[in-house]
C-alpha cells in the first residue's frame, strides 16, 4: 500500500517565526497533494493542494514544495500565529484520485 | 449554509451492538468517504462511494458497512464484527470526476464499551 509519513511529530515555534512541516511520500506515480489543518476534536480544513507537475504553490502565508526526485512535500507557514497551532497532514492521492494516503501527522505549537 | 454535517458528535454504545454514523452533505458532491482516525494516527480509509448506489471498500471495511441510496447521505454501520470500534470518525465528499480536494465534516467520536 501507499506511504505517506512525517519527518517531525511535533514542533513548536515562537509567534511570529515561519514554521516548516515535512513530508516524505512512497509512491513516485501519486501526482495530487494536499495539506490539512485538523484543530482538535474537529475535522481536516484544506489548506493548500499540489499537483505534481508543479514544484511550488502559494496560498495566503502558505508555500507548498514538491520535490519529486527524492518524493518530498513540505509546508511553510509564514509569520506563525497562535491560532495556526493544530496537526498538519500530508495526503497524496492515488493514481485514479478516488483514494487519499494520509500520514501521521505533526503537531504543530505556536508559543506566544 | 453548505457543508457536511455529521451526528451526533458523541456517541456510546455497549459492546456487540450495531451503530449507524449519519453523514450528509449539501454540496451536490458525488464522492463521499469515510475515514478512521485513532490517536496519534492518519486517516485510514472504510468505505468511499463514487456515485448513489456504488461504493468500494478502503483499506480497513472489515466490521463496518455502507450505503449510498441518496446523493446527500453515506451513512456508515459499524457492526459486531468490528474488533476495536472505538475512535474518530470523519466522512468527507468531493465533487468527484477529477476534482480532488475532499471536504470533512466535523467528526463523530465513537466509544464502545
Amino acid at each position: 500500500g501507499e506511504s505517506v509519513g512525517l519527518h517531525l511529530p511535533t514542533l513548536s515555534v515562537q509567534e511570529g517565526d515561519n514554521s516548516i512541516i515535512n513530508c516524505a511520500y512512497s509512491n513516485s506515480a501519486s501526482d495530487y497533494f494536499i495539506w490539512y489543518k485538523q484543530e482538535s476534536g474537529k475535522g481536516p480544513q484544506f489548506i493548500i493542494d499540489i499537483r505534481s507537475n508543479m514544484d511550488k504553490r502559494q496560498g495566503q502565508r502558505v508555500t507548498v514544495l514538491l520535490n519529486k526526485t527524492v518524493k518530498h512535500l513540505s509546508l511553510q507557514i509564514a509569520a506563525t500565529q497562535p491560532g495556526d497551532s493544530a496537526v498538519y497532514f500530508c495526503a497524496e492521492s492515488s493514481n485514479t484520485g478516488n483514494q487519499f494516503y494520509f500520514g501521521t501527522g505533526t503537531s504543530l505549537t505556536v508559543i506566544p | 449554509d453548505g457543508g457536511i454535517t455529521q451526528s451526533p458528535k458523541y456517541l456510546f454504545r455497549k459492546e456487540g451492538q450495531n451503530v449507524t454514523l449519519s453523514c450528509e452533505q449539501n454540496l451536490n458532491h458525488d464522492a463521499m468517504y469515510w475515514y478512521r482516525q485513532d490517536p496519534g494516527q492518519g486517516l485510514r480509509l472504510i468505505y468511499y462511494s463514487q456515485i448513489v448506489n456504488d461504493f468500494q471498500k478502503g483499506d480497513i471495511a472489515e466490521g463496518y458497512s455502507v450505503s449510498r441510496e441518496k446523493k446527500e447521505s453515506f451513512p456508515l454501520t459499524v457492526t459486531s464484527a468490528q474488533k476495536n470500534p472505538t475512535a474518530f470518525y470523519l466522512c468527507a465528499s468531493s465533487a468527484g470526476q477529477g476534482s480532488y480536494e475532499q471536504y470533512f465534516g466535523p467528526g463523530t467520536r465513537l466509544t464502545v464499551t
